[in-house]
């Protein structure tokens, strides 16, 4: 069945340092990955995402890139802060018949980003 | 813009009783909306989409008489769990797609923290 594996489940690194979050996918039909952050107790965020139709997209120190052969996706954070702590989602969305599409979720990476 | 409002935020009651959840598109319309439970340290996991005018689509293993789902208006939708147990205890998280297209982005309320003595 349709899968997204996320990796690491934890990432800790120093302040002003990259963090890079890994995932893949098994639906060669998806087309859309998006990517949450949700602080504890709070809402997922939606940070950024991208369509299949590019392999890079950026938006100030977030960026995805995005490898459709490999079925592979991943999120670069650029000189992190303390405020980047918390846990990050991908997520692939997969068709099905009619309008019955939905995002797949992977597992969650717990970034924890120290002063 | 894209704002979703989930209410209440915390639920605290005793088992066996119903209770509501409504999840509405505040800014814009959702025809699809979707109904997630999270578990503490875990991932998202769709309990079902909500489609307006019709039936939700529920994922495998997921009680359809236990939850039930309406979707009355292109901005509201409900979740109501029906007497509930312990076990029903859980963070539940909706979330309401922008635009027909599935490849869109989805937005999610602030979620109902459910316990159930």
């Amino acid at each position: 069945g349709e899968n997204v594996e996320q990796h690491p489940s934890t990432l800790s690194v120093q302040e002003g340092d990259s963090a890079v979050i890994k995932c893949t996918y098994s639906d060669s039909a998806s087309n859309y990955f998006p990517w949450y952050k949700q602080e504890l107790g709070k809402r997922p965020q939606l940070i950024i995402d991208i369509r299949s139709n590019v392999g890079e997209k950026k938006d100030q120190r977030i960026a995805v890139t995005l490898n459709k052969t490999a079925k592979h996706f991943s999120l670069h954070i650029t000189e992190t802060q303390p405020e980047d702590s918390a846990v990050y989602f991908c997520a692939a969305y997969v068709y099905g018949s009619g309008n019955t599409g939905k995002l797949i979720f992977g597992q969650g990476t717990t970034l924890q980003v120290k002063p | 813009g894209a704002v979703v409002s989930q209410h209440p935020s915390w639920v605290i009651c005793k088992s066996g009783t119903s209770v509501k959840i409504e999840c509405r598109s505040l800014d814009f319309q959702a025809t699809t909306m979707f109904w997630y439970r999270q578990f503490p340290k875990q991932s998202l996991m769709l309990m079902a989409t909500s489609n307006e005018g019709s039936k939700a689509t529920y994922e495998q293993g997921v009680e359809k008489d236990k939850f039930l789902i309406n979707h009355a208006s292109l901005t509201l939708s409900t979740l109501t769990v029906t007497s509930a147990h312990p076990e029903d205890s859980s963070f539940y998280i909706c979330s309401a797609r922008v635009g027909g297209g599935g490849n869109q982005p989805q937005h999610f309320g602030d979620g109902t923290r459910l316990s159930i003595l």
